[in-house]
């Protein structure tokens, strides 16, 4: 089956402008996670949706935000974008409800977003 | 909240060596420990993984142990090849419902 899919793979905005970046997860996954890519930084946490609501947050601006819908794809929108935002984002599906049965995170390939 | 540390940030080994990579964790109720693999320009992916109520888990080459007493984890490959270069993450899953993500160890395997 088809894998999570992040689109556009690439994108170039200024500061102050607002970008939207979109996550189709694998069918029948719930679970849609948002993560920042950078250098040394690893992988920090955004939020995570499962069924249309926001299920956890980390600790971002609130400049960062995000929804999904009922078909489970998912979008995320940074607002009055600075400098700091450039980065690779990922989003991730998973079929887990949560608690113990946690489930294996499967990303897309993310989208690299450059901020001049 | 939960903090993941990992270490090294970087590590070079030659072909046919082990190379280990630790990770320590600071929520006692994190329960679930599971390791990607990041080639360069590709997505994630899981290659282990690890539930708090095993201390060990191996498949082929590569192994985790985990010591909850310690709160820490820790990745295991032998016998390395070239294709196993690439930046490993390790995570850990708490009752807050959401991953940690330690910030990654960029392995390079020497022919």
């Amino acid at each position: 089956k088809a894998g999570v899919t992040q689109t556009p793979r690439y994108l170039i905005k200024t500061r102050g402008q607002q970008v939207t970046l979109s996550c189709s997860p694998i069918s029948g996954h719930r679970s849609v996670s948002w993560y920042q890519q950078t250098p040394g930084q690893g992988l920090q946490f955004l939020f995570e949706y499962f069924s249309e609501t926001q299920r956890n947050k980390g600790n971002f601006p609130g400049r960062f935000s995000g929804r999904q819908f009922s078909n489970s794809r998912s979008e995320m929108n940074v607002s009055t974008l600075e400098l700091g935002d450039s980065a690779l984002y990922l989003c991730a599906s998973s079929s887990r409800r949560g608690g113990p049965n946690t489930g294996e995170l499967f990303f897309g390939e993310g989208s690299r977003l450059t901020v001049l | 909240g939960e903090n993941v540390e990992q270490h090294p940030s970087t590590l070079s080994v030659q072909e046919g060596d082990s190379a280990v990579i630790k990770c320590t964790y600071s929520d006692s109720a994190s329960n679930y420990f599971p390791w990607y693999k990041q080639e360069l320009g590709k997505r994630p992916q899981l290659i282990i993984d690890i539930r708090s109520n095993v201390g060990e888990k191996k498949d082929q080459r590569i192994a985790v142990t985990l010591n909850k007493t310690a709160k820490h984890f820790s990745l295991h490959i032998t016998e390395t090849q070239p294709e196993d270069s690439a930046v490993y993450f390790c995570a850990a899953f708490t009752t807050g419902n959401q991953f940690y993500f330690g910030t990654g160890t960029s392995l390079t395997v020497i022919p």
